[in-house]
């Protein structure tokens, strides 16, 4: 069965301090692997999208990255306005384009 | 560019009642997904639309419904409303080549 699990729920860093989120997947065949941010009551924002193993993509302070069974979404010196929710979605070769399967998304906060 | 417009932001409904929920997608996009979000069980496929015909559609009783029309907008109805059914109700629309999705704010719907 197609799955996707973030780690950890959630996360408090204070300003500065660098750290990992991780997205592990469970496909038979990997179409995409996206990843998003979401705050408090609204609608999620995207950030990256990778679509092969070794692949690589950055912005700002976030910087994302991809093997064949997880995906990390690394934070350097994090600042308070990078608190959200990150959530990490796949979409599968099987059950045709349309299905996208997503985490529960890691909370994370950010200290000043 | 406008982004993905979702209508009406907030609404509460009784048990019994009926809601209709609107979505204009990115100008040139065609394809069409609603997502149901709670936090227990996060981002929840209930269908796809594109170019007026359903495509896929999630695990969610015969009561959630959706259409699409020829400018690309769309609908979801939920009949019956039960308590279980509040939730955050998120509507994306597809980028195709890359299979990016781009939310909405999204619908908050209370069911009391």
């Amino acid at each position: 069965e197609d799955q996707v699990t973030q780690s950890p729920e959630a996360l408090r860093l204070q300003e500065g301090e660098s750290s990992s989120l991780n997205c592990s997947y469970t496909v038979s065949g990997l179409r995409g692997l996206f990843w998003y941010r979401q705050d408090p009551g609204k609608g999620p924002e995207f950030l990256f999208t990778l679509y092969s193993a070794g692949e690589e993509k950055e912005k700002e302070r976030l910087k994302a990255t991809l093997t064949k069974k997880e995906s990390f979404l690394h934070i350097t010196a994090p600042k308070p306005e990078d608190s959200a929710t990150y959530l990490c979605a796949v979409q599968p070769t099987t059950s045709g384009t349309y299905k996208y399967i997503f985490g529960t998304g890691t909370r994370l906060k950010v200290l000043a | 560019k406008a982004g993905v417009t979702q209508t009406p932001r907030y609404l509460i409904k009784t048990r019994g009642q009926q809601v209709t929920l609107s979505c204009s997608p990115i100008s040139g996009h065609r394809s069409v997904s609603w997502y149901q979000q709670t936090p227990g069980q996060g981002l929840q496929f209930l269908f796809e639309y594109f170019s007026e015909t359903q495509r896929n559609k999630g695990n969610f009783p015969g009561r959630f419904s959706g259409r699409q029309f020829s400018n690309s907008r769309s609908e979801m109805n939920v009949s019956t409303l039960e308590l279980g059914d509040s939730a955050l109700y998120l509507c994306a629309s597809k980028q195709r080549n890359t299979g990016e999705l781009f939310f909405g704010e999204g619908s908050r719907l209370t069911v009391l």
